[in-house]
């Protein structure tokens, strides 16, 4: 089915721990993005891609990195894990940023970090 | 920064009754985003509107643009409705903060 694919869904990672969490869409947009999602808050914006080559910085982007590694896959690392990055993560994709079009959301990676 | 409020947080129904989620932005969008989050799942966008009114089955959204305001009603309630809803605003323009989201309103509908 077409959508949006993460991996992985669940992962535990000690504190200073390294990873990289993977999004790939295969619907053909050119944006996408990476959220956090933290109990009695809303989704918040990590990193984007408005398309192929670019990338900036959401509202809360430290500790975090993204590379959009070509038109379908937008991965997120961690670089050195901290217990306030637990959390559940989302990538999602959209035709266009700013545009009135729908986004896609991939089924999200819980993480915890002890 | 668009705040968007969503009302209520928390509800929970008998099975057949018909709900309504309220969500409200305080700056003009170019789009609002209604989402379901079923625990411990992933999220699915069920309407994007701009204006109007728009059906799917027994779900309703509606939006009154200068009132700032959306609605989100589930006819005939049943248990599977049980989520989260998440009200999203799109902000017009380039920039970062493009999705505005609500933190949610716990729906749990009881047999």
């Amino acid at each position: 089915n077409a959508g949006v694919t993460q991996t992985p869904k669940f992962q535990v990672l000690k504190t200073g721990q390294s990873m990289t969490l993977q999004c790939a869409q295969d619907m053909n947009h050119n944006s996408m993005y990476w959220y956090r999602q933290d109990p009695g808050m809303g989704l918040r914006l990590i990193y984007y891609s408005a398309s192929e080559g670019t990338t900036d910085k959401g509202e809360v982007p430290n500790g975090y990195n993204v590379s959009r590694l070509n038109k379908r896959e937008f991965s997120l690392r961690l670089e050195s894990a901290a217990p306030s990055q637990t959390s559940v993560y989302f990538c999602a994709s959209s035709l266009f940023r700013d545009r009135v079009y729908g986004y896609t959301f991939g089924s999200g990676t819980r993480l915890t970090v002890v | 920064k668009n705040e968007v409020e969503q009302s209520p947080q928390n509800l929970t129904a008998q099975e057949g009754e018909f709900i309504t989620i309220n969500c409200s932005y305080s700056v003009g969008i170019s789009a609002l985003h209604w989402l379901q989050q079923h625990p411990g799942g992933g999220i699915v966008s069920l309407f994007m509107l701009s204006s109007g009114k728009k059906k799917h089955g027994r779900l309703i959204a509606t939006i009154n643009i200068q009132e700032k305001h959306s609605s989100l009603h589930i006819t005939a309630s049943h248990p599977r409705d049980s989520a989260v809803y998440i009200c999203a605003v799109l902000n017009p323009g380039g920039g970062a903060d493009g999705l505005t989201f609500g933190k949610g309103t716990h729906l749990i509908i009881q047999p």
